[in-house]
């Protein structure tokens, strides 16, 4: 089935640094969100985005729905142990059904 | 209050055999969801319900899967039979439902299934 384009796949971080990771899509979407699967858990929304441009942020995280509606990106700042994780980015486009990307696992070394 | 709840949360079959997931959505969450999500992968949608109608199962492979959501709340989702390619997480959501297009949807913990 389709699928978003997300980058990196994974990442290996000292704690503390900060952490980018990207989606795009060749579809246009009104709605990008992005959640965070823990090991045997479902997926936790973080932040949702419902406009293009917004920039919205969560604790340390910010996330922005990309102006050409087809791209977003999620920053983690000042990262901990506990942000060990999948992220997965999801988009949808009016009340069609979410599209999920392929995940980025973050491990973060103490 | 409670979120999602999933059961079981292991499954391990031999392959032509059935298998039945279910799921108890939020209170008073309308809209009730079915994923796959192979390994490395994002869930994958197989089928929306509003209430006890099924409005989405494009992704639904029926030849082998079926699922029901009787009286609106509860729902089951079954393999009959059983192929080694349905080893995946069989995740379940809900949400409370509208055409907001603000619809959040929480997951429950999954069924991680194995068929050998």
């Amino acid at each position: 089935g389709q699928q978003l384009n997300q980058s990196p796949q994974s990442m290996f971080i000292q704690e503390g640094e900060d952490v980018s990771m990207n989606c795009t899509s060749s579809s246009i979407f009104n709605t990008w969100l992005w959640y965070k699967q823990d090991p045997g858990e479902g997926p936790v929304l973080l932040i949702a985005l419902y406009k293009a441009g917004e920039l919205t942020s969560n604790g340390r995280l910010t996330a922005q729905f990309g102006i050409t509606r087809k791209d977003s990106f999620l920053n983690i700042s000042a990262s901990i142990p506990s942000d060990v994780g999948i992220y997965f980015c999801a988009g949808r486009s009016g009340s069609e059904k979410l599209v999920f990307g392929k995940g980025t696992k973050l491990t973060v070394n103490p | 209050e409670a979120g999602v709840v999933q059961s079981p949360r292991y499954k391990i079959i031999e392959k032509k055999q059935p298998v039945a997931f279910w799921c108890n959505p939020i209170s008073g969450h309308n809209t009730l969801y079915w994923y796959r999500q192979n390994l490395g992968q994002g869930p994958e949608l197989l089928i929306r319900y509003e209430n006890e109608e099924a409005v989405d199962d494009s992704q639904l492979p029926k030849d082998r899967f079926s699922a029901e959501r009787l009286k609106g709340v509860d729902s089951t989702l079954k393999i009959q039979p059983a192929e080694l390619g349905d080893s995946a997480v069989y995740l379940c959501a809900s949400s409370l439902g509208g055409l907001s297009g603000r619809d959040t949807q929480y997951f429950g913990p999954g069924t991680r299934l194995t068929v050998l």
